[in-house]
């Protein structure tokens, strides 16, 4: 079945950077992305979300982007910092009758003070 | 506001019994209620979606005879691990959604997880 992939499975960027997690998807159909941190021994926390009408949207030091022409989704963190360091999952939602959210993968972000 | 909560966070058990999981909304109406499995350094995959006062659907591959899902009522869903076996150790996960599909918020807010340990 369709899936949600990442390219990088694991990240190290130096404290103070900026931080670019890659996300590929794969159903054409999904119309909305989110993106979660899990911590270890936690359950997923939600950072941001875009629509499929939308190719850029901002949060707090963090920005999605997406690309619908190549199915690429991308999440920014600037000014990375250690308390960022955790597993990042883009997910795809699947309209139908009910909210699925689908999880890509993972990448394993490691800030290095 | 939104809290997800989980019960127990953390279980043993032997092979053969049965564990149930509990998954609360604590501040929010919960229409709609996932399970998901995630075993070491993997994703999250989802088991079965459960709306409240109907029979849950389940993934392709997950077996509704071995994990029970009740949803009782708005904030309550439950998952019971029937026979447990050692492969069935996981980390468990519930996310509770405030309105049905089509009709409001997409955001999922997720538990803190529950950690099964089968021996």
């Amino acid at each position: 079945g369709e899936s949600v992939g990442l390219h990088l499975p694991t990240l190290s960027v130096q404290e103070g950077d900026n931080s670019i997690i890659n996300c590929a998807y794969s159903n054409s159909a999904s119309d909305y992305f989110i993106w979660y941190k899990q911590e270890s021994g936690k359950g997923p926390q939600f950072i941001i979300d875009i629509r499929s009408n939308m190719d850029k949207r901002q949060g707090q030091r963090v920005t999605v982007l997406l690309n619908k022409t190549v199915k690429h989704l991308s999440l920014q963190i600037a000014a990375t910092q250690p308390g960022d360091s955790a597993v990042y999952f883009c997910a795809e939602a699947i309209r139908t009758s009910y909210d699925k959210v689908i999880f890509g993968p993972g990448t394993s972000l490691s800030v290095i003070p | 506001g939104a809290v997800v909560s989980q019960h127990p966070s953390r279980v043993i058990c032997k092979s053969g019994t049965s564990v149930k999981i509990e998954c609360r909304s604590l501040d929010f109406q919960a229409t709609t209620m996932f399970w998901y499995r995630q075993f070491p350094k993997q994703s999250l995959m989802l088991m079965a979606t459960s709306n409240e006062g109907s029979k849950a659907t389940y993934e392709q591959g997950v077996e509704k005879d071995k994990f029970l899902i009740n949803h009782a009522s708005l904030t309550l869903s439950t998952l019971t691990v029937t026979s447990a076996h050692p492969e069935d150790s996981s980390f468990y996960i519930c996310s509770a959604s405030p309105w049905t599909s089509g009709r409001g918020q997409e955001t999922q807010y997720f538990g803190p997880g529950t950690r099964l340990l089968v021996l």
